[in-house]
């Protein structure tokens, strides 16, 4: 079964520290890339960073940073120096190199929540 | 610099009724998709489509129709509106390999 799963519901940081949000995912194809998405509350998706399953190395686009630990088939997002503005849902996807097409299976998301 | 496109923003309609949610994107990508958002439950995948008269089903597909006769639009059709059919609607595009630009979202509520 191909599944992404989220156990964060929510998440509160305070703003300027580190947090790690939660995606460990499990499927059978041995290729297969990872996606970070975030949702503000005026409701787009904005994608963050992502991660190919051979990439040796862990993905980082700015303050994020995806920590990809294949044998537990996980890949958490770390956000560095929190922001008010990083107030949103986050939601980790996977497409497996045998869908072949733009589907991605999604996660339930986890919502962060910054404070001063 | 319009990327995708999606209306309209917001729609209510009555059980029973039809619609088409428009897409339209710019970037001449290949793939496009539709997938919808309830709460909890993340996005699921409806429809999808990798070119030009080339359409499939994804993970929800009842309820819903698609064509792709340009590889700019792909609109979703709602054939007899249902409540179980309240959500919001995000339609994809992307090339191979690439991340999914998504459009702003269509806010459906069927009472």
């Amino acid at each position: 079964a191909q599944k992404i799963t989220q156990t964060q519901p929510g998440m509160f940081v305070q703003e300027k520290e580190a947090v790690t949000l939660d995606c460990t995912y499990d499927t059978s194809d041995p290729s297969y890339g990872l996606f970070w998405y975030k949702q503000p509350s005026s409701g787009e998706m904005i994608f963050l960073i992502y991660q190919g399953s051979y990439d040796q190395q862990n993905a980082t686009e700015g303050r994020y940073s995806l920590n990809f630990q294949k044998a537990r088939k996980s890949a958490n997002l770390v956000i560095s120096a929190s922001q008010l503005g990083d107030s949103a849902m986050y939601f980790c996807a996977m497409r497996p190199a045998s869908y072949n097409t733009d589907k991605l299976i999604f996660g339930t998301g986890t919502r962060l929540q910054v404070f001063p | 610099n319009a990327g995708v496109t999606q209306t309209p923003k917001f729609q209510v309609l009555k059980t029973g009724q039809s619609m088409t949610l428009q897409c339209a994107q710019d970037m001449n990508h290949e793939y496009m998709s539709w997938y919808r958002q309830d709460p909890g439950m993340g996005l699921r995948l409806i429809h999808y489509s990798v070119g030009a008269g080339i359409t499939d089903q994804g993970e929800v597909p009842n309820g819903y129709n698609v064509s792709r006769s340009t590889t700019e639009d792909f609109p979703l059709r709602l054939l007899s509106a249902a409540p179980s059919q309240t959500s919001v609607y995000f339609c994809a595009s992307s090339f191979a390999n690439s991340p999914l630009h998504f459009g702003n979202g269509t806010r459906l509520t069927v009472t």
